[in-house]
C-alpha cells in the first residue's frame, strides 16, 4: 500500500521570501509523484511530476521538486513567492505498474498563505 | 484543461434521494476516475473506468455506481444520498503519449446533501 504524509496543512511565507512545502511517502516500489495545486472553488492544476530520469524536476510558475529516494521525499520548492502562489497545494503518488493500480494517492493538502 | 466539463456544478438534494453527476470529455481519453475532496482527506478515488463498459471500485465506493455507456460520458449515481456524501466531486481523466501516467481534473461538483 501506497500513502503520502504532507507536513504542515497551513504554511505561511512572506512575498519573495523561499517556498518549501514537504512531501513525503511511503510506498514498496519507487512510485511516480506529482504536485497539484487547487486555486479556490477550482479544480487541481498539475505543477509538476517525477516519473523517471533526472530526479529534480520543474514545473509550472517557478516551482521545481526533487525527488530523494533515500529520504523518501518529493518536497516542493519555489525560490521566492508570490502573491499569486496563495492555493492548497496537493502531493500524490502513483504506483509505476498500472494493471490494478489506477489510485492516485493524495496527501491531505497544505495551504499555502502569502504575507504581504 | 483537457476538455473535461462536469454537470451540474452545484446542486444541493435531500437525504435519501438519487443523485447523478455527470462527467464529460472531448478528448477520447479511457481512463475516466471519480475522486470526492474533503476536508483533511485530500483526494479519495471512489471509482474509475478504463473503457466503454468497464469500471472498478476505488477506495471510497460504498453507496456509490457508475456508469460508461460511451466514451466521452462518465456517470456517477448516488442512488440514495446521505448527508456523508456531501462533498465536492472531481472528473479526472488520464492523459496518453507523453503524459500518459497523469490525470487531469475537471472543475469539480459541489453537492450538499441536507
Amino acid at each position: 500500500a501506497q500513502s503520502v504524509t504532507q507536513l504542515g496543512s497551513h504554511v505561511s511565507v512572506s512575498e519573495g521570501a523561499l517556498v518549501l512545502l514537504r512531501c513525503n511517502y511511503s510506498s514498496s516500489v519507487p512510485p511516480y509523484l506529482f504536485w497539484y495545486v487547487q486555486y479556490p472553488n477550482q479544480g487541481l492544476q498539475l505543477l509538476l511530476k517525477y516519473t523517471t530520469g533526472a530526479t529534480l524536476v520543474k514545473g509550472i510558475n517557478g516551482f521545481e521538486a526533487e525527488f530523494k529516494k533515500s529520504e523518501t521525499s518529493f518536497h516542493l520548492t519555489k525560490p521566492s513567492a508570490h502573491m499569486s502562489d496563495a492555493a492548497e497545494y496537493f502531493c500524490a503518488v502513483k504506483s509505476p505498474m498500472n494493471f490494478g493500480n489506477e489510485k492516485l494517492t493524495f496527501g491531505t493538502g497544505t495551504r499555502l498563505t502569502i504575507i504581504p | 484543461d483537457a476538455g473535461i466539463t462536469q454537470s451540474p456544478r452545484h446542486k444541493v438534494t435531500e437525504t435519501g434521494t438519487p443523485v447523478t453527476l455527470r462527467c464529460h470529455q472531448t478528448e477520447n481519453h479511457r481512463y475516466m476516475y471519480w475522486y470526492r475532496q474533503d476536508p483533511g482527506h485530500g483526494l479519495r478515488l471512489i471509482h474509475y473506468s478504463y473503457g466503454v463498459k468497464d469500471t472498478d471500485k476505488g477506495e471510497v465506493s460504498d453507496g456509490y455506481s457508475v456508469s460508461r455507456s460511451k466514451t466521452e460520458d462518465f456517470l456517477l449515481t448516488l442512488e440514495s444520498a446521505t448527508s456523508s456524501q456531501t462533498s465536492v466531486y472531481f472528473c479526472a481523466i488520464r492523459a496518453s503519449g507523453p503524459q500518459k501516467e497523469t490525470q487531469y481534473f475537471g472543475p469539480g461538483t459541489r453537492l450538499l446533501v441536507l
